[in-house]
């Protein structure tokens, strides 16, 4: 199985500042097929990220994610009130298992 | 409203058994991939396995292999997450979640509510 390693495991940035989180591949991910979520407490996880650097419908577009191969990441490039939380990469590959990254924790600093 | 339903909170003993359910609406179920995620207290996302409920199609994480067993009711939409002895470390939140794709395994594009499962003596 891929085993997807997130870095840091937690970022303490004040609201306005720049986020970019790490999530590193164990093998290639087979055609960047590499999505992030944003958790918060007491909620479902929300798809913000698809095929490495693709929106889901609806997120704003201070997210963006790049990368491909191994090393991928997510950038917040103004971080609001509301993007403090847990964000966790998943790599779906060309057929399951799929695996989560163990997360990263983005707090108010 | 395109949306996935979990049944409520359960509280067991271990070697207990359990079924949980997760219900859609809105949408073709029959063509969407459905996975199911464990976050465990304090702990991250994992994926335990995914199912097509058009045929039954299942494929598990080698973690969860033999540990829980997934099946689905197309006739009522509904994917079912079942345990046959339950142990204190089961005890998580649950979540199945819908891939963004008709009948391809992709991202998780649709998330139900969670079902919490407490394992204790």
């Amino acid at each position: 199985d891929i085993v997807l390693t997130q870095s840091p495991g937690t970022l303490s940035l004040s609201p306005g500042e720049r986020a970019t989180l790490s999530c590193r591949a164990s093998q290639t991910v087979s055609g960047n097929y590499l999505a992030w979520y944003q958790r918060k407490p007491g909620q479902a996880p929300r798809l913000l990220i698809y095929g490495a650097s693709r929106r889901a419908t609806g997120i704003p577009d201070r997210f963006s994610g790049s990368g491909s191969g191994t090393d991928f990441s997510l950038t917040i490039s103004r971080l609001e009130p509301e993007d403090f939380a847990v964000y966790y990469c998943h790599q779906y590959g060309s057929s399951p298992p799929g695996t989560f990254g163990q997360g990263t924790k983005v707090e108010i600093k | 409203e395109v949306q996935l339903v979990q049944s409520g909170a359960e509280v067991k003993k271990p070697g207990e058994s359990l079924k949980i359910s997760c219900k859609g609406s809105a949408y073709s179920f029959a063509t969407y991939w459905i996975g199911w995620v464990r976050h465990l207290p304090g702990k991250g996302l994992e994926w335990m396995g995914i199912i097509f409920p058009g045929d039954s199609d299942t494929r598990y994480s080698p973690s969860f292999q033999g540990q829980v067993s997934m099946s689905v009711d197309k006739s009522i939409n509904t994917a079912y997450l079942q345990w046959g002895s339950l142990k204190a470390s089961d005890s998580a939140i649950y979540y199945c979640a819908r891939a963004r794709v008709s009948s391809s395994w992709d991202a998780f594009d649709l998330w139900g509510q969670g079902t919490m499962v407490s394992v204790s003596s």
